[in-house]
This record gives C-alpha cells, structure tokens and sequence, in this order.
C-alpha cells in the first residue's frame, strides 16, 4: 500500500515571503500523480497544484510550484510571495490505479501560519 | 453550478442510532467516494464507487454501508453509531477511472455519537 508522509504539522511564513512544504511517499508503482490540497478553515478541499508521475518537468501554478523528485520520493510544495489567504491545511495526496478506480491516499497535513 | 452537494451538514447522534449521509452530484461523473477526517489526520478513504451499480471498500469501512442509488447519487450509512464514528465526511466524485481526471469534494458533514 501506499503511504504519504508530511513531517512538518506546522509551519509559519511572513507575507511576501517564500516557503516550503516538504511531502515524502512510498510506492512500488511507475505510475500515479501527486496532488497538493489547501484545507481552509471551512474545510473544502482545494486542488492547488498537480503533478504526473511520468513528467520530468515540475508543475507551476501561479505562486505555487513543486519540486518532484521521483527517486528520492519527495514531493514538496513551494509557496511564493506568501498572502494571507494561503493560511490554511495543506494535504499532499497521491494517486494511483486499482484497475476499478483511482483513489486518493492523503498525508497528515500541514497547518500553514501566515503572519504580517 | 452546485457540484457536490452533502447533506446534512451537522449532525448530533446518540451512540447506537443509525443515520444515512446522502451525497449528490451534478458532473454527470462515474466515480464517486466517501472519505471520513479525524483530527490530525489526513483524509481516509471508506467506500467508493467507480461506477453506477458498483460499489468496493476502502481504507476504513467497517461500521459503514453504501449505495450508489443512481450515477448521481452516493449515501453513506452508519447502521449502528459509535463515538469514534465522530468525524468529518467527505463525498467525491470525478469523471473517470484514469488517473489524470480532477476529483472534486464536497463541502463535507459535520458528524458528532455522543
């Protein structure tokens, strides 16, 4: 089975400012995408960023960037010039095939502070 | 433009009743599950269905039943409520069985078996 790992349950970043969100996995599979998740306090579940298995290059969305490395497992978030809005939980997901349906396995989450 | 819709949103339950979270969407999307929070947790899978009329176990089912009433509609029942049933719900759906299709979340229910 698969498992997500997400080391840092806080993290605290100044408005303007850059940080990241470190995000591991285990998985004997070649294929499977990884997904970053922003939880606010409503607690809807926001798709922020995607990246596919196969893709060397590293997906960017807007301020949001991943490092991906496939090797290593890693799977880190980059969050630029950091706005108050970003506070929030950030869940790293993984995707893979069961030959039924594709499900999700999730870490256990980031808790991001942004602070003036 | 409602997506997926979960009902109710807060629920109080005594230890022991039963209780269905209904879960609608309007993609017209084949794949649909449920997930449950607890806290400090990420999101954990309990049931889920790939397609109308099929229905497969997750992470964590027991305690729970489901039925995929129709291709919008996927409910979630608890026959027998248990406090550490407490938790946040989640129903899902997405347009596809492939991997690269985007799944899209309700707002989630709010359950609480005292």
């Amino acid at each position: 089975a698969q498992t997500v790992t997400q080391s840092q349950p806080e993290m605290s970043v100044q408005e303007a400012e850059t940080v990241t969100l470190s995000c591991t996995y285990d998985t004997s599979e070649s294929d499977y995408y990884l997904f970053w998740y922003k939880q606010p306090p409503s607690r809807q579940m926001i798709l922020v960023i995607r990246q596919e298995a196969y893709k060397q290059q590293n997906a960017t969305e807007n301020r949001f960037s991943v490092n991906f490395q496939k090797a290593a497992k890693s799977f880190s978030l980059k969050i630029s010039d950091s706005q108050l809005g970003d506070a929030a939980m950030y869940f790293c997901a993984y995707r893979s095939y069961t030959g039924t349906a594709s499900k999700l396995t999730f870490g256990t989450g980031t808790r991001l502070q942004v602070t003036l | 433009n409602a997506g997926v819709t979960q009902t109710p949103k807060f629920q109080v339950l005594k230890t022991g009743q039963s209780m269905t979270l209904q879960c609608a969407q309007d993609m017209n999307h084949n794949s649909m599950y449920w997930y449950r929070q607890d806290p400090g947790m990420g999101l954990r899978l309990i049931y889920y269905s790939a397609s109308e009329g099929t229905t497969d176990k997750g992470e964590v089912p027991n305690g729970y039943n489901v039925s995929r009433l129709n291709k919008r509609e996927f409910s979630l029942r608890l026959e027998s409520a248990a406090p550490s049933q407490t938790s946040v719900y989640f129903c899902a759906s997405r347009t596809g069985t492939g991997l690269g299709n985007t799944i899209y979340f309700g707002e989630g229910s709010w359950l609480t078996v005292v």
